[in-house]
């Protein structure tokens, strides 16, 4: 599975747009970017994925680079409930897959007043 | 509710007391999996199941065993635990990780804070 390589630390103002990169440079045809959240030592949280297209739901967009090196997170109205540590995962696609994720470092947010 | 639980949350237990830390989801899900956590090393993953009956090792599994008799749940043996297994473990579940489940999220549990002393 492919690297990814985020800031370590990032502030947003609350009601404000975060707006989380991801770089990638080496990922392969059939690896899907990933993005989950963890709050505070509880469990990570699912938050959207994508393969080349934009994606949006309810939570956030994710925006794909067309040559897919890179990628951003975007959570539209930052609130303080997503002061997280944000982790972008590339994984593969397909039979013979582990299902482990790679969580790395992540991108500390943290949601001002 | 969807949910993946864990128990106990939290565990504060002696060297070599043998314990399990169990794992249920609702969810009907195929694949389910342990890690830990750990600070500056992240989550480590430290064995998986496809499905009934079938389990393999991830990166971390020396020191551990599981079971999957049954499809919802996906226990964490620790036979003999020792001061280094000290850590935050997630049990995660998803469909599967195969032909049109391999891109499905992952779900995971509320964790098991466990003290080996």
């Amino acid at each position: 599975d492919a690297k990814t390589t985020q800031p370590t630390s990032m502030d947003c103002a609350e009601g404000r747009a975060a707006n989380l990169p991801c770089n990638h440079s080496t990922i392969s045809g059939n690896e899907y970017v990933y993005w989950y959240r963890q709050i505070h030592s509880q469990g990570p949280q699912y938050i959207i994925h994508g393969l080349k297209n934009n994606e949006t739901n309810e939570m956030a967009s994710l925006i794909i680079t067309e040559d897919r090196k890179s990628s951003t997170l975007i959570l539209p109205h930052a609130t303080l409930r997503d002061t997280a540590v944000y982790y972008c995962i590339v994984r593969a696609y397909g039979s013979g897959n582990t299902g482990k994720l790679i969580f790395g470092q992540g991108t500390t947010l943290q949601v001002k007043p | 509710e969807a949910q993946v639980t864990q128990n106990p949350r939290y565990l504060i237990t002696v060297t070599g007391k043998k314990l399990t830390v169990t794992c249920s989801q609702n969810m009907n899900h195929e694949y389910m999996s342990w890690y830990r956590q750990d600070p500056g090393l992240g989550l480590r993953q430290i064995y998986y199941s496809m499905n009934v009956e079938v389990t393999d090792k991830g990166d971390v599994p020396e020191g551990y065993k599981v079971s999957r008799k049954e499809k919802r749940n996906f226990p964490l043996i620790l036979e003999s635990p020792s001061p280094n297994q000290t850590s935050l473990y997630f049990c995660a579940s998803s469909f599967g990780t195969s032909g049109a489940y391999s891109y499905n999220e992952q779900f995971f549990g509320p964790g098991t804070r466990l003290t080996v002393l």
